[in-house]
């Protein structure tokens, strides 16, 4: 079974400030998925990575997938009150199906 | 742009009653996999399909069961509803790409089964 560690679990800041949200598994995924999650809703794609080392920006909010595509970070820079919401990493396994993994989320509070 | 289509969004079941929720994909997606979210978890697989086939199959008991119809829309059937039912059910759609190798999944807003 495979199992992605997301850290922190819960996080609250100032209006400003940056963060770091981390995904990390012993094990390789064919891409990973970043999503943000409303309460209540359904959960938002915010971006795919797939390639080893790649980093993709999104605004305020950049993302990187490690060498060996078993970790990841969201950083958000100068974190807004809208930016509050459930961050939630996703790992495919590819191969005939693409069920997705998903980490335990980190619960983000942004203060204005 | 379309998103995914779920119904109902809500739905109160007493234990023992069945319960069908309803899955329309984004247009031109094959692909349908449906999840359940406990309060306070992160969303879990159960079971989906690629071109109305079964393609995977997660922690789904044996008292639910599903299908994805000709028109790709899929229905998630629910019997003997326990109180640990009670939860949000996601569907999620894909199109399944020919030459790369992910593809991604797009939520629907789900459906709250509250099970008394």
């Amino acid at each position: 079974t495979q199992l992605l560690e997301q850290s922190p679990q819960f996080l609250s800041i100032q209006e400003g400030e940056n963060l770091t949200v981390y995904c990390n598994s012993s094990s390789v995924f064919s891409s990973l998925q970043w999503y943000r999650q409303e309460p209540g809703e359904g959960p938002v794609l915010l971006v795919t990575v797939v390639t080893g080392g790649e980093v993709k920006k999104l605004k305020r909010l950049t993302f990187q997938f490690g060498d060996a595509r078993k970790d990841s970070s969201l950083h958000i820079t100068a974190a807004q009150p809208g930016d509050t919401g459930l961050y939630l990493c996703a790992g495919a396994s590819g191969g005939s199906n693409y069920k997705l993994t998903f980490g335990k989320g980190t619960l983000l509070t942004v203060n204005p | 742009a379309a998103g995914v289509i779920q119904s109902p969004r809500h739905l109160i079941k007493e234990k023992r009653e069945t319960a069908t929720l309803k899955c329309y994909p984004i247009p031109r997606h094959d692909t349908v996999y449906w999840y359940q979210q406990g309060p306070g978890q992160d969303p879990q697989f159960l079971i989906s399909f690629y071109e109305k086939m079964q393609s995977d199959k997660g922690s789904i008991p044996d008292r639910f069961s599903a299908q994805q119809f000709s028109d790709y829309h899929s229905e998630l059937n629910m019997s003997s509803l326990e109180l640990g039912d009670s939860a949000l059910y996601f569907c999620a759609s894909s199109s399944r790409p020919l030459a790369s190798s992910y593809n991604e999944q797009f939520f629907g807003p789900g459906t709250r089964l509250t099970v008394l």
